[in-house]
């Protein structure tokens, strides 16, 4: 397996313009997480989904972010409008969760966005 | 609610030195903790893991314990090289809820 694919890899784009970050998990697994990274705060989970639906969006950190999963293969992350401040590297990730088992998450090599 | 508190960085080593890069977690129940690396440009790779209370998760000559009654998971290797240089995280996963500490970064000298 390819691993997770995360498309594009490097996105610019200007503010008030619209950008939709892409993923494609390991096949056959039934959790996907969205990440973002900055130096000022880490790491941070945006959502994740059980089974293409979406568990906890908690770490969305406003309206203008919204995920979807449309099926087992393909999720996107999209913001509109895209600010300066939502430049970061965003990281996609994939996982098996059978209920009452705790594995690991995969990741992709990540999407590194820059708003000016 | 889970989270991950790791030990602030940046940490730069001379080659062979002994690391140790700290981690607590809070977290309800037994959660599954992981160590994850990254390497410039890349994204996090699995370093090692423990499932369970006092379990050893080992690999590249890396070892952590999983100690329940001290809530952490500290990194240990007894020599780094070059190569260890990275972004190292800390992480537990309890459900389907995965939290990551903030990252260390370690730099190893020749």
């Amino acid at each position: 397996d390819a691993g997770v694919i995360q498309s594009p890899r490097h996105e610019v784009t200007e503010m008030g313009q619209e950008v939709t970050l892409r993923c494609k998990p390991i096949s056959g697994h039934n959790s996907l997480f969205w990440y973002r990274q900055t130096m000022m705060r880490g790491l941070e989970l945006l959502i994740y989904f059980n089974n293409n639906v979406p568990i906890d969006d908690s770490g969305m950190p406003e309206d203008r972010f919204s995920a979807k999963m449309p099926n087992a293969s393909f999720s996107t992350l999209k913001i509109q409008p895209s600010e300066p401040r939502d430049s970061a590297v965003y990281f996609c990730a994939s996982s098996l969760f059978p209920a009452g088992l705790n594995t690991e998450a995969f990741f992709g090599q990540g999407t590194r966005l820059t708003v000016v | 609610g889970n989270s991950v508190t790791q030990m602030e960085g940046p940490v730069t080593l001379s080659e062979e030195a002994f690391l140790t890069i700290n981690c607590t977690y809070t977290a309800t129940g037994y959660p599954s903790l992981f160590w994850y690396v990254q390497y410039p440009g890349e994204g996090l790779q699995l370093l090692l893991k423990a499932t369970k209370a006092d379990d050893k998760g080992s690999n590249k000559g890396f070892e952590a314990t999983y100690r329940k009654e001290t809530t952490s998971f500290h990194l240990e290797k007894g020599s780094v090289q070059v190569s260890d240089s990275a972004v190292y995280f800390c992480a537990l996963r309890k459900n389907n809820d995965m939290r990551f500490g903030a990252g260390t970064r370690l730099t190893v000298k020749p």
